[in-house]
C-alpha cells in the first residue's frame, strides 16, 4: 500500500528566506504525486503535481518539487518565502483507477517577518 | 464558474444522532470523493462515487454513507454519531475516472459532535 511522510511538522522560515518541506513516499508502483496547501479555514487547493512527465515540476505560486525515484522524495521548494505563503501543506500519493488520494500529517509553514 | 460547494459549513450534533452533509461538484466534474480531515491531521479517504455508484471506500465503518444523484451531487451520511466524528468533512470533484486529473476541494463541513 502507498504511503506518505512529512518531516516536520512544523517550519518556520524568515520572509524572502528559502522554503523547503520534505515529503517521502512509499509505493511499490510508479506513483502520482501531490502538493496541496490549506489556509485556515479553506479547503484545500493543488500546488503543482508530478505525473511521471519531468522529473522537476513547477506549480503555482512560486513553488517547485523535484522527484528523486532513488531517495523516494518529492520535496516542496520555494526560493523566497512571503508572509502570504504561511499556511498548512500536504504532500499526498495516488494510484489506481478511483484515484484515492493518501495524504501525509501536513507541515505548518509559519513565516516570520 | 462555481466551485466545489458544500453545505453547510458548520454543524453540532449530539452523539447518537445522524447528519446529512451535501456537496456539489465543480461544473463539469462527474466524481465525487469524501475525505474526513480531524484535527492536526491529514485528510482520510472516505469513498468515491462515480456514475451513482460507490467505487472506492477507504477504512471508515458502515455507519457511513453516501449518495450520488444523476446531477452528479453528492450526499455524506453518518449514524450513530460518536465524539471521535467530530472533523471538517471535504469534498473534492474532478473528471472522470484518470488518475492524473486534478481534484478541486470545496470548502469543508465542520461537524462538531458532543
Amino acid at each position: 500500500a502507498q504511503s506518505v511522510t512529512q518531516l516536520g511538522s512544523h517550519v518556520s522560515v524568515s520572509e524572502g528566506a528559502l522554503v523547503l518541506l520534505r515529503c517521502n513516499y512509499s509505493s511499490s508502483v510508479p506513483p502520482y504525486l501531490f502538493w496541496y496547501v490549506q489556509y485556515p479555514n479553506q479547503g484545500l487547493q493543488l500546488l503543482l503535481k508530478y505525473t511521471s512527465a519531468a522529473t522537476l515540476v513547477k506549480g503555482i505560486n512560486g513553488f517547485e518539487a523535484e522527484f528523486k525515484k532513488s531517495e523516494t522524495s518529492f520535496h516542496l521548494t520555494k526560493p523566497s518565502a512571503h508572509m502570504s505563503d504561511a499556511a498548512e501543506y500536504f504532500c499526498a500519493v495516488s494510484l489506481g483507477r478511483a484515484q484515492k488520494l493518501v495524504f501525509g500529517q501536513g507541515t505548518r509553514l509559519t513565516i516570520n517577518p | 464558474d462555481a466551485g466545489v460547494t458544500q453545505s453547510p459549513t458548520h454543524l453540532i450534533k449530539t452523539r447518537g444522532q445522524q447528519v446529512t452533509l451535501r456537496c456539489s461538484p465543480k461544473s463539469g466534474h462527474d466524481t465525487v470523493s469524501w475525505y474526513q480531515q480531524a484535527l492536526g491531521q491529514g485528510p482520510q479517504f472516505i469513498f468515491q462515487y462515480y456514475e451513482e455508484e460507490e467505487r472506492q471506500r477507504g477504512n471508515f465503518p458502515d455507519r457511513f454513507s453516501g449518495h450520488q444523484f444523476p446531477n452528479y451531487s453528492s450526499e455524506l451520511n453518518v449514524n450513530a454519531l460518536l465524539l471521535g466524528d467530530s472533523a471538517l468533512y471535504l469534498c473534492a470533484s474532478r473528471t472522470g475516472v484518470r488518475v492524473n486529473t486534478e481534484a478541486f476541494f470545496g470548502q469543508g463541513t465542520r461537524l462538531t459532535v458532543v
